[in-house]
């Protein structure tokens, strides 16, 4: 299994800002997945963080607006920028703890709200 | 990333009665997995189908995979109140390494 901390659990945040939100796992992993879950909506994948290089985006996401992080193989971070009402969400780190086992471990989640 | 359609969008039920949820794909999955949401946590891994024609139970929940490896099915029999949730689907994207969700089943069960 894998235990994830997530920071910050909620904020609200003004229209224009950006917010920085921290994912730390209890153990090294190759991948890291960042979703965001609207309220009522499934998870929709932003990126994969790979250690080493730069993130993976998903169609819709681009670098300049989700600026990800991955320093080590433990830890991630996630920057929503430039925030709008429309970036109010939940925003869930992930992984796969083993490989191969189709096993996601989520952390608690960050729930954004943009004023 | 991959599309994986979810029906029905919303289930509820009288406690005692099933339910089932049906997870489709245009195209066909090495694997799926099912995961179960309670109201305001995080999603939950509940089970990895990887062969075709698989079925796999828990308890009450037994799982299906489609001998396409289109399709998979969850149901759950004599459902209870600790079933409330919303129960995903999530398939893997082209390169394996990645999983993507479908649009959830919300079940709420009335005692």
């Amino acid at each position: 299994s894998a235990v994830i901390s997530q920071k910050p659990s909620r904020d609200i945040c003004q229209r224009g800002t950006s917010l920085t939100i921290q994912c730390q796992v209890d153990s090294q992993v190759t991948m890291m997945f960042w979703y965001r879950q609207q309220p009522g909506q499934s998870l929709t994948l932003i990126a994969t963080a790979n250690q080493g290089s730069e993130a993976t985006y998903e169609s819709g996401f681009v670098i300049d607006k989700f600026p990800i992080s991955r320093p080590n193989l433990t830890f991630s971070t996630l920057t929503v920028s430039n925030m709008s009402p429309e970036d109010s969400s939940i925003y869930l780190c992930s992984v796969e703890a083993r490989r191969g086992t189709g096993e996601l471990f989520f952390g608690e989640g960050s729930r954004l709200t943009v004023l | 990333g991959q599309q994986v359609m979810q029906i029905p969008q919303y289930q509820h039920v009288q406690e005692g009665e099933d339910f089932t949820t049906y997870c489709n794909s245009s195209t066909t999955l090495s694997n799926i997995q099912w995961y179960k949401q309670r109201p305001g946590g995080h999603p939950v891994f509940l089970i990895q189908l990887v062969k075709s024609g698989e079925v796999k139970k828990q308890k009450r929940l037994t799982f299906q995979f489609g001998e396409a490896k289109k399709n998979s099915s969850l149901h759950i029999t004599a459902t209870q109140t600790t079933d409330v949730g919303t129960y995903f689907c999530a398939g893997p994207g082209y390169n394996f390494n990645k999983f993507y969700f479908g649009s959830g089943t919300k079940l709420n069960v009335k005692p």
